[in-house]
């Protein structure tokens, strides 16, 4: 079956740490995202990245790295600079020819502070 | 103000009723409307997505869309206990990659 998959489904970060969350999709979408969801608000917007070797920012990319090695790989790295990083991020991708009105979702991972 | 107000309930109805979910925005600029659904801990799953205004059914599921008021809503027929989740409504401008903006989400809970 097609989807993203993303790992672990919960994290701990001790201080000073950098901690990489995992997001790969066999659905052959170019465009991958990263949201993170904190109880009570909306999704906001890490990182995207449209092709291969190729992100931009988001809204809130501070403290947050990514890279796009591969079509199916989007991980994002949560460095020590991300002073409230407990939340529970989700990478999504898009289909070839459309955007962000239909995103299809991981499963998500809880990351929490030691 | 912010770009698009959701209440958050919680909203708790008996199963098989009728449940009305809403969301308002305030830029005219959205072109595109979402209705995402999220079980706890779990990744939204698109439920309806509209561009323009007026209604579109999927099933058990209706969204509506008035721009003239900037109010989107999904009503859910016959409700059903696996209907509990969070409702996230969305908006979209600027194009396809651009803005999408999310509201915080209702947590729906039908009851058997």
């Amino acid at each position: 079956d097609g989807g993203i998959t993303q790992s672990p489904k919960y994290l701990f970060r001790k201080e000073g740490q950098n901690v990489t969350l995992s997001c790969e999709q066999n659905l052959n979408h170019d465009a991958m995202y990263w949201y993170r969801q904190d109880p009570g608000q909306g999704l906001r917007l890490i990182y995207y990245s449209q092709i291969v070797n190729d992100f931009q920012k988001g809204d809130i990319a501070e403290g947050y790295s990514v890279s796009r090695e591969k079509k199916e790989s989007f991980p994002l790295t949560v460095t020590s600079a991300q002073k409230n990083p407990t939340a529970f991020y989700l990478c999504a991708s898009s289909r070839p020819g459309q955007g962000r009105e239909k995103l299809f979702f991981g499963s998500g991972t809880q990351l929490s502070v030691l | 103000q912010k770009e698009v107000e959701q209440d958050p309930g919680p909203l708790s109805v008996p199963e098989g009723a009728i449940v009305s979910l809403n969301c308002t925005y305030s830029n005219s600029a959205f072109q595109y409307f979402m209705w995402y659904r999220q079980y706890s801990r779990k990744g939204p799953e698109l439920l309806m997505y509209t561009y323009s205004s007026g209604n579109k059914e999927d099933g058990r599921f209706t969204a509506q869309v008035d721009k003239s008021s900037k109010y989107i809503s999904l009503f859910i027929r016959d409700s059903q206990p696996s209907d509990s989740a969070t409702y996230l409504c969305a908006t979209l401008y600027g194009g396809s990659q651009g803005n999408l903006i999310f509201g915080k989400g209702t947590k729906l809970s039908v009851k058997p």
